[in-house]
């Protein structure tokens, strides 16, 4: 079955500090992965998806296949960044996307 | 460009009440559309999802249903709403097999008392 899990609900740094949320995913075929963001009363939206090797606001998360891994990483925290992250895994079969339970980021000054 | 509106923004309602949230896409033709509740500590649910009209799929045995009477248009309802119904219910298009990505309404809160 498709599952995501991101083990942590809350992760708190310091400005500067590097970040990494977790993300993990159980799927049998070849998985899409993506990064959505939910900013304080701002609605939930695609921050990045793996299939574009892409760098967003500084973030970048790599899919390791073999640790069925697609963890966000980021150098350097802005006080900005503070918002919840949702890891997703899309089933190309039936366009579904299944989300994982979020993580709230936290950067203090 | 494309929008999606979701209403009401909120809502308070008894035990045993009915429920309607609606939802509406603009700009875009034979989108999927879904309906999720985002709980706390639980993530985001698929509750329904939809490739077309009259095409409704459930993910999850519950007390409430969809219907997508028109091509752009997504409904959540409960005949008789239960307190465990209480929730932020998020309504997302895409296009239809598209990239993954899903853009999302302004979500409904609804508290049932």
């Amino acid at each position: 079955a498709q599952r995501v899990t991101q083990p942590e609900k809350l992760l708190s740094v310091f400005k500067g500090a590097p970040v990494e949320l977790k993300c993990n995913y159980s799927y049998s075929g070849s998985p899409e992965l993506f990064w959505y963001v939910q900013y304080s009363r701002q609605r939930l939206q695609l921050l990045l998806r793996h299939i574009s090797r892409e760098s967003i606001k500084g973030f970048t998360a790599d899919l390791n296949k073999g640790e069925t891994s697609f963890h966000l990483k980021k150098p350097f925290a802005q006080e900005e960044d503070s918002a919840m992250y949702y890891c997703a895994l899309s089933d190309y079969n039936t366009d579904k996307l299944i989300f994982g339970t979020g993580t709230r980021l936290q950067v203090f000054p | 460009s494309q929008t999606i509106h979701q209403w009401p923004a909120t809502l308070v309602q008894p035990v045993g009440s009915p429920l309607s949230l609606e939802c509406t896409v603009e700009g875009t033709s034979n989108p999927n559309l879904y309906w999720y509740r985002q709980a706390a500590g639980r993530g985001l649910q698929l509750l329904f999802y939809s490739v077309g009209i009259g095409q409704i799929s459930s993910e999850v045995p519950q007390n409430l249903s969809a219907s997508r009477p028109q091509d752009r248009q997504f409904i959540l309802s409960s005949k008789k709403l239960l307190l465990s119904d209480s929730g932020f219910y998020l309504c997302a298009w895409s296009i239809t097999r598209g990239t993954g990505e899903l853009f999302f309404g302004e979500g409904s809160r609804l508290t049932v008392l």
